[in-house]
């Protein structure tokens, strides 16, 4: 069966300082990848999604940035935290064939607190 | 810009009331329809789905939802609320592509 992994689970860091957080995918080849940021009230933000390998496309411009090294691996960084940056991170993974009636599989996400 | 609106972003009830939450969306073409739901500690999960077929669509737990075309809605019901159904709802919409919209959530919390 299909598994995701996200982490850390929880993450304090100081502004400026660089954020790297991780999502790997077992199970399954080839899936479509998405982070998103859910922030209170404000519901799920896309903020980059991928369809394979070094294929990346940014959904809002901001200080974050996303690379897929690996099929499955969906890493989300930051070279200088902002304090806007915080906020709870989801990774999430879709089945690439199924189209647009395909469901979203979410991590268990990381809350990324920037002092 | 396409859209999803929640109006419903705090609801509370006593167990064995109804629930019904509201979502919108603004686009005139073909969609596909999601309900997510975080519970407490948990991850966000699928409730229900419609893409096509009878708009009155059933998910886990109860749930149901209904696709009306004519007022770009997707509200989500359940005739009798537990306590186990504290938790947050998402509305979802693909709006001609893979990649889904959410709305910003209903936090719902049932008193026992």
């Amino acid at each position: 069966s299909q598994t995701i992994h996200q982490w850390p689970a929880t993450l304090v860091q100081p502004v400026g300082s660089p954020l790297s957080l991780e999502c790997t995918v077992e199970g399954t080849s080839n899936p479509n990848l998405y982070w998103y940021r859910q922030a209170a009230g404000r519901g799920l933000q896309l903020l980059f999604y991928s369809v394979g390998i070094g294929q990346i496309s940014s959904e809002v411009p901001q200080n974050l940035s996303a690379s897929r090294p690996q099929d499955r691996q969906f890493i989300l960084s930051s070279k200088k935290l902002l304090l806007s940056d915080s906020g709870f991170y989801l990774c999430a993974w879709s089945a690439a064939q199924g189209g647009a009636n395909e469901k979203l599989f979410f991590g268990s996400g990381t809350q990324l607190s920037v002092l | 810009a396409q859209s999803v609106s929640q109006h419903n972003h705090h609801v509370i009830l006593s167990e064995a009331a109804s629930l019904e939450l509201g979502c919108n969306y603004s686009y005139g073409g073909t969609v596909n329809l999601f309900w997510y739901v975080q519970y407490p500690g948990q991850h966000l999960q699928l409730l229900l789905k419609y893409f096509s077929g009878d708009p009155l669509v059933k998910g886990i737990k109860g749930f149901e939802a209904e696709f009306i075309k004519s007022k770009f809605s997707f509200n989500l019901r359940k005739p009798s609320v537990q306590w186990s159904d504290t938790a947050e709802y998402f509305c979802a919409v693909n709006f001609g592509s893979y990649i889904p919209t959410f709305g910003r959530g209903t936090s719902l919390i049932v008193h026992p």
